[in-house]
């Protein structure tokens, strides 16, 4: 059983697309957090969330703790974009649980 | 300010050694998290020190250990290593614990012979 489902697993888009990646998990949180992966394995942290919504220039994440779901959105995609997704949630006792990641391609 | 840094960046062992990783945060962090990523089970937790004492543990074996020591920098230590330990070995480290963002170094890519 996984506590963390995120979808779609695979994403391709046409560069200026609106993208949206989902997240739903089975835990209680202390936290929510969307990270970025290009190739060669470097991460970063994209959004930290326990509850509403943040923005970040084109970048739009939400959480809705009572439906225990997140979703990440990408205004005007652009090809430097192109990377996988993850969602991760930090659960009330302090363990960390992510999802598979969703891989975004877009395309010029 | 300098980012997480972690070494080594890459390392070949043979099956039944040991190896240690070590991780320095950023200045000020007192929290450091330690990551397996695999191809097959992806990004798993494996531990969580904030002041030198261990938070939290991922349920991996007692083979996998670490510390953290006055400086916040930390080690994880893997002994008798087995093929399916080749990994990417990825730490984290937050200002606070259960609340801070995460800053990611960019790992150790052990490869296990």
């Amino acid at each position: 059983k996984n506590e963390v489902e995120q979808s779609p697993q695979n994403l391709t888009a046409q560069e200026g697309e609106f993208i949206t990646i989902n997240c739903s998990y089975s835990v209680g949180i202390s936290a929510l957090h969307w990270l970025q992966q290009h190739p060669g394995g470097g991460i970063v942290s994209l959004f930290m969330l326990s509850s509403g919504k943040k923005k970040h220039g084109r970048l739009i994440a939400t959480i809705n703790i009572q439906e225990k779901h997140s979703s990440l959105h990408i205004t005007a995609s652009h090809p430097r974009d192109s990377a996988v997704y993850i969602c991760a949630v930090r659960s009330s006792g302090g363990q960390f649980y992510f999802g598979t990641g969703t891989s975004l391609t877009v395309i010029p | 300010k300098a980012g997480v840094t972690q070494t080594p960046r890459y390392l070949i062992k043979t099956r039944g050694q040991q190896v240690t990783l070590s991780c320095s945060p950023i200045s000020g962090h007192r929290s450091v998290s330690w990551y397996q990523q695999t191809p097959g089970q992806g990004l798993q937790f494996l531990f969580e020190y904030f002041s030198e004492t261990q938070r939290n543990k991922g349920n991996f074996p007692g083979r996998f250990s670490g510390r953290q020591f006055s400086n916040s920098r930390s080690e994880m230590n893997v002994s008798t290593l087995e093929l399916g330990d080749s990994a990417l070995y990825l730490c984290a480290s937050s200002w606070l614990a259960h609340t801070g963002e995460l800053f990611f170094g960019e790992g150790s890519r052990l490869t296990v012979l």
